[in-house]
């Protein structure tokens, strides 16, 4: 299995729901990623797990909340978001050392805050 | 600061031709990698070409090259043979030690059949 897979493919959630996204990978990588993109922008990074464990914020209000049950499951819970929230959510994985082997992606959750 | 610039937001090539899509990157860290990843229309990011700093040679794979000026920090991307199925955004990106990865802000690159 060479997969990322995220799972919905697409949500639509209201300013007050909770929802979460998941992203699960067999490949055996031991750190996963959660990344915002907004349209024809670059992906932003917003959280990294390695060996399960947080290792990178990058400075994400609260209203967003991963989490990393395993090493093959990563979930990002959604409360309260707002409109601008907006975007493809990307899951990524890597094998150790990102740096130099590159990411396997996901193919993304479109999420759509109204 | 560390950058990743793409000059070309937009580029369009005839089917079968050859395109070559512009990179630059400026960082002060000696050890890096610098990697070309394909976006479709189906919103995957996939890996198309990865080039380790320290290797002179440069990377292919398949009808994918890069042409690593490493003086000049230029990590340009060369598509030959170009198919409908290369139509996407491509994204240059710098990756660091630190796991901290810088992308370019996308080439979106027509396929004209």
């Amino acid at each position: 299995d060479t997969e990322v897979t995220q799972t919905p493919k697409h949500l639509v959630m209201g300013m007050t729901n909770k929802k979460s996204l998941k992203c699960e990978q067999h490949m055996g990588h031991r750190a996963m990623y959660w990344y915002k993109q907004k349209a024809k922008k670059p992906p932003e990074l917003m959280f990294v797990y390695s060996y399960e464990k947080l290792s990178i914020n990058e400075s994400v209000p609260s209203r967003f909340s991963p989490e990393c049950p395993n090493s093959s499951l990563l979930n990002l819970h959604l409360h309260a978001l707002q409109p601008e929230d907006s975007a493809l959510y990307l899951c990524a994985s890597s094998q150790g050392g990102a740096w130099r082997y590159g990411y396997t992606f996901g193919s993304g959750t479109r999420l759509t805050v109204v | 600061a560390q950058t990743v610039t793409q000059s070309q937001p937009e580029m369009s090539v005839q089917e079968a031709e050859t395109v070559t899509l512009s990179c630059t990157y400026d960082t002060s860290e000696s050890d890096y990698y610098l990697f070309w990843y394909k976006q479709p229309p189906s919103r995957q990011m996939i890996l198309v070409i990865r080039q380790e700093a320290y290797k002179q040679q440069n990377a292919t794979e398949n009808r994918f090259s890069v042409n690593f000026q490493k003086a000049a920090k230029s990590f340009s991307l060369k598509i030959s043979d170009s198919q409908l199925g290369d139509a996407a955004m491509y994204f240059c990106a710098c990756y660091l030690r630190d796991d901290k990865i810088i992308f370019g802000k996308g080439t979106r690159l027509h396929i004209l059949p």
